[in-house]
Parts: C-alpha cells; sequence; structure tokens
C-alpha cells in the first residue's frame, strides 16, 4: 500500500460546480498536510498548508484534514477555468530523513 | 514566479549519457530539494541538502547524485542514462533544514533516447 493515496483522475467539471479532492493516508506519523497546484509545464505551487485536524479556509478554497480517518480532501467553491491544473496532496512528519510525500495528483478541467 | 530558478528546460541525450542540472534556490533558501515527476510514478523525492550538507535521502538512484555549493546553488548528476530516466525534474527550496514550505522551479524535462 502505497502511504499516501490519491483519488485517481481525471475530473471534469462545470464553471461554478464545487470540487471535492481527496487523499488518504497510512502513515499517522504525518502531521503537516498540504496541497500543490500545478498548471502545465510548470512546478507545482503550495496552495493550502494544514496542520492536524480540522478546516482551513482561503477565499474559494477549504482544506480539511482527518486524522482519525487518515483522510484530507480539497474543496473548491465555484470552480473557474482558471482552476483547471493538476492538484497534488502533499503531506510530512517532522524527524529525521522527513520528507514531502506526494499524493500522484489529479488533473482537474473546469469546462467554460 | 516561484524565485526558484532551473536550467535547462529542456534536454535530450542517448542511453548512457550524463547529464548535470542546475538550480538555484530562492535568495536567503538554505535548503534545496531535488524531485523527479514521471507519470506513472507521479512526483518523487530524491534528495535534500541544507548549506551545503545532505540532510535527507529520499529513492535516489546510485547512479544519480547531487551537491549543494556555497553559493547554495545545487548540481543534480544523472550519470549512464537510461530510457526510464526520462522524466521532468523539479528542485525546490525552502528557509530552513525542516521541509515546511517549498517553493518549486519550472523544472527540466529530460528525454533519453
Amino acid at each position: 500500500q502505497k502511504e499516501v493515496e490519491q483519488d485517481p483522475g481525471p475530473l471534469s467539471v462545470p464553471e461554478g460546480a464545487i470540487v471535492s479532492l481527496n487523499c488518504t493516508y497510512s502513515n499517522s506519523a504525518f502531521q503537516y498536510f498540504m496541497w500543490y497546484r500545478q498548471y502545465s509545464r510548470k512546478g507545482p505551487e503550495l496552495l493550502m498548508y494544514t496542520y492536524s485536524s480540522g478546516n482551513k479556509e482561503d477565499g474559494r478554497f477549504t482544506a480539511q484534514v482527518d486524522k482519525s480517518s487518515k483522510y484530507i480532501s480539497l474543496f473548491i467553491r465555484d470552480s473557474q477555468p482558471s482552476d483547471s491544473a493538476t492538484y497534488l496532496c502533499a503531506m510530512i512528519y517532522t524527524g529525521a530523513n522527513s520528507k514531502l510525500t506526494f499524493g500522484k495528483g489529479i488533473t482537474l478541467s473546469v469546462r467554460p | 514566479d516561484s524565485g526558484v530558478t532551473q536550467t535547462p528546460k529542456h534536454l535530450i541525450t542517448a542511453t548512457g549519457q550524463r547529464v548535470t542540472l542546475r538550480c538555484s534556490p530562492r535568495s536567503g533558501d538554505l535548503s534545496v530539494y531535488w524531485y523527479q515527476q514521471s507519470l506513472d510514478q507521479g512526483l518523487q523525492f530524491l534528495i535534500q541538502y541544507y548549506n551545503g550538507e545532505e540532510r535527507a535521502k529520499g529513492n535516489i538512484l546510485e547512479r544519480f547524485s547531487a551537491q549543494q555549493f556555497p553559493d547554495l546553488h545545487s548540481e543534480l548528476n544523472l550519470s549512464s542514462l537510461e530510457l526510464g530516466d526520462s522524466a521532468l525534474y523539479f528542485c525546490a527550496s525552502s528557509g530552513s533544514r525542516n521541509t515546511d514550505t517549498q517553493y518549486f522551479g519550472p523544472g527540466t524535462r529530460l528525454t533519453v533516447l
């Protein structure tokens, strides 16, 4: 079992839809959870960063962490064509040799 | 623009060859990370350097090596290249030795023929 599993895609939604992107993980030591957005032919850029369980909101984006279920989500409200990109979840624990572990990513397409 | 620069953007080479990828971190960042991204494996962590010293190691092959220089730029050396090494290679930087917020460069696309 991979440490981080991300829902396979691709995902296509109409403009204005609410999008839900999800990841599960197996390592309970993970403490910090992130979502990166990667546009075609670009490097990943940090979108949301959360610590521990709970919700964090930033504009149209909400990141949710449920450590008891080892499950994280990213919600996008009022999705726009400019949100079309690949979204990668990532997580890390602190400690020796810690490394950022990514999900494989899901490609989202928002249709005008 | 993340402030991380990578050269070259594209690299096409043949099997068995050796290439060097270069990365300049954001101004003031001491940590540099290298990642490989392929369609089947996703984004895989290779290695981290902090202020010139190796800090963490991931799934880096023995044919690959990296270093960070006194001016904090880093190079990733890939040797005895195989077809399967074709991928996007990203460099990222952060301000601390502990991996938290990483800023990614635009990547180098390596094609091995």
